[in-house]
């Protein structure tokens, strides 16, 4: 049980496109998600956390305009990564909190972004 | 301002052997203390948790140590094994297991058979 889905695993496009990346939650509802970000041997760094129904929550430092989240439903946030740039070649990773109290987040297997 | 400090980066441990991995924490706030595992290209998988009011968890092989008094807590890999060959992270939350997670910055382990 709790398994998160991410979609796509990879996905390679030109400097200038918008690129979406779905998380889903897929034997549980989720009210509450989080956006990570990875970079090669580096560390998770919390980019955003995404509520159902309500506008995101950012981490200082994070574009908002850059990084568009979207949780529209209880199984389902988006992150969607406008203009994207080389630099913004990562692993995007989301993760999801079940709706009991006190249960740990559950990991999706993230999305290799690489931007040429 | 790095809140949660993880040593070392990586880490050779013969098969068979106690691989130990070291974090350190800095706001007191923080009451939530999970290990991760991950393995390349996937994401981590919650290994064990522990909260301040223990100073020992322990589920198979893997051990958690805490430290209240020092802010530092530990992860003990008995009887490690190639399998166990993954990057492994802690973190730190405040609240209820669940809420946004600080990374320490990961310690690479390799085991040898």
């Amino acid at each position: 049980g709790a398994v998160v889905s991410q979609h796509p695993s990879r996905v390679i496009c030109k400097s200038g496109t918008s690129v979406k990346i779905e998380c889903r939650s897929l034997d549980f509802q989720a009210t509450t998600m989080f956006w990570y970000r990875q970079f090669p041997k580096q560390s998770l760094m919390l980019m955003a956390t995404s509520n159902e129904g309500s506008k995101a929550t950012y981490e200082q430092g994070v574009e908002k305009d850059k990084f568009l989240i979207n949780h529209a439903s209880l199984t389902l946030s988006t992150l969607t990564v406008t203009s994207a740039h080389p630099e913004d070649s990562s692993f995007y990773i989301c993760s999801a909190k079940l709706p009991m109290s006190n249960q740990p987040q559950h990991f999706g297997d993230g999305t290799r972004l690489s931007i040429l | 301002q790095q809140q949660v400090k993880q040593s070392p980066q990586s880490l050779i441990v013969q098969k068979g052997g106690i691989s130990i991995i070291n974090c350190a924490y800095e706001n007191t706030a923080f009451d939530y203390f999970p290990w991760y595992q991950q393995f390349p290209g996937k994401g981590p998988a919650l290994l064990i948790a522990i909260r301040p009011d223990v100073s020992e968890k322990k589920e198979g092989r893997f051990t958690i140590s805490f430290n209240k008094s020092a802010k530092q807590f530990s992860l003990h890999i008995m009887d490690s094994q190639p399998g166990d060959s993954a990057t492994y992270f802690c973190a730190a939350s405040k609240g209820e297991a669940g809420t946004a997670l600080i990374f320490g910055k990961g310690t690479t382990l390799s085991v040898s058979s």
